[in-house]
């Protein structure tokens, strides 16, 4: 089947700590994005990428960081410079940055120790 | 203001009865219409695409867009307590890119 792949489910970070959370995605899809997830704030995106080599920055892209390697893959670190990480992360792909719907996976949930 | 604004709820129905979950939005540019359903600990799943106004229907689901009042509606029928979830509205302009704006969720629960 094919669909958006995030791992782990939950994570938690020490104090310092960076963490990477990871998102593959089997829908040949070019584009990819990161969105954070809190009570009552809507989804805000953090980066983006609308090809291989290439990404930008979203709305709320301080202390975090991505690489885009491969299609498939978009990796978000989560550095020690990001002072209120708690949050539910979601992944997300489309067809291209202006063509169709974006399709999410299921989200890493993390949390400060 | 918020450029998609949503009633976070609770809406509390019986099952059975017609769902009408509602967004309006203030950027007149927004051409691409999409509700997504959210169960508890998942990812947001996308139930309906629509560009620009009317309707569009998908089984139980039907979606609507009123651009001259900038309002957009989801409306469930014959409601079952499985479609107790989150559901979210997001818009976005066409032509290069452009970030989707997602609505806050309103949060349903239909009751046995």
């Amino acid at each position: 089947d094919g669909g958006i792949t995030q791992s782990p489910k939950y994570l938690f970070r020490k104090e310092g700590q960076n963490v990477t959370l990871s998102c593959e995605q089997n829908l040949n899809h070019d584009a990819m994005y990161w969105y954070r997830q809190d009570p009552g704030q809507g989804l805000r995106l953090i980066y983006y990428s609308q090809i291989v080599n290439d990404f930008q920055k979203g709305d709320i892209a301080e202390g975090y960081s991505v690489s885009r390697e491969k299609k498939e893959s978009f990796p978000l670190t989560v550095t020690s410079a990001q002072k209120n990480p708690t949050a539910f992360y979601l992944c997300a792909s489309s067809f291209g940055p202006k063509e169709g719907p974006q399709h999410f996976g299921d989200g890493t949930r993390l949390s400060i120790l | 203001q918020k450029e998609v604004e949503q009633d976070p709820g609770p809406l509390s129905v019986p099952e059975g009865a017609i769902v009408s979950l509602n967004c309006t939005y203030s950027n007149s540019a927004f051409q691409y219409f999409m509700w997504y359903r959210q169960y508890s600990r998942k990812g947001p799943e996308l139930l309906m695409y629509t560009y620009s106004s009317g309707n569009k229907e998908d089984g139980r689901f039907t979606a609507q867009v009123d651009k001259s009042s900038k309002y957009i509606s989801l409306f469930i029928r014959d409601s079952q307590p499985s479609d107790s979830a989150t559901y979210l509205c997001a818009s976005r302009v066409s032509g290069g890119y452009q970030k989707v704006t997602f609505g806050t969720g309103t949060k349903l629960q239909v009751i046995p």
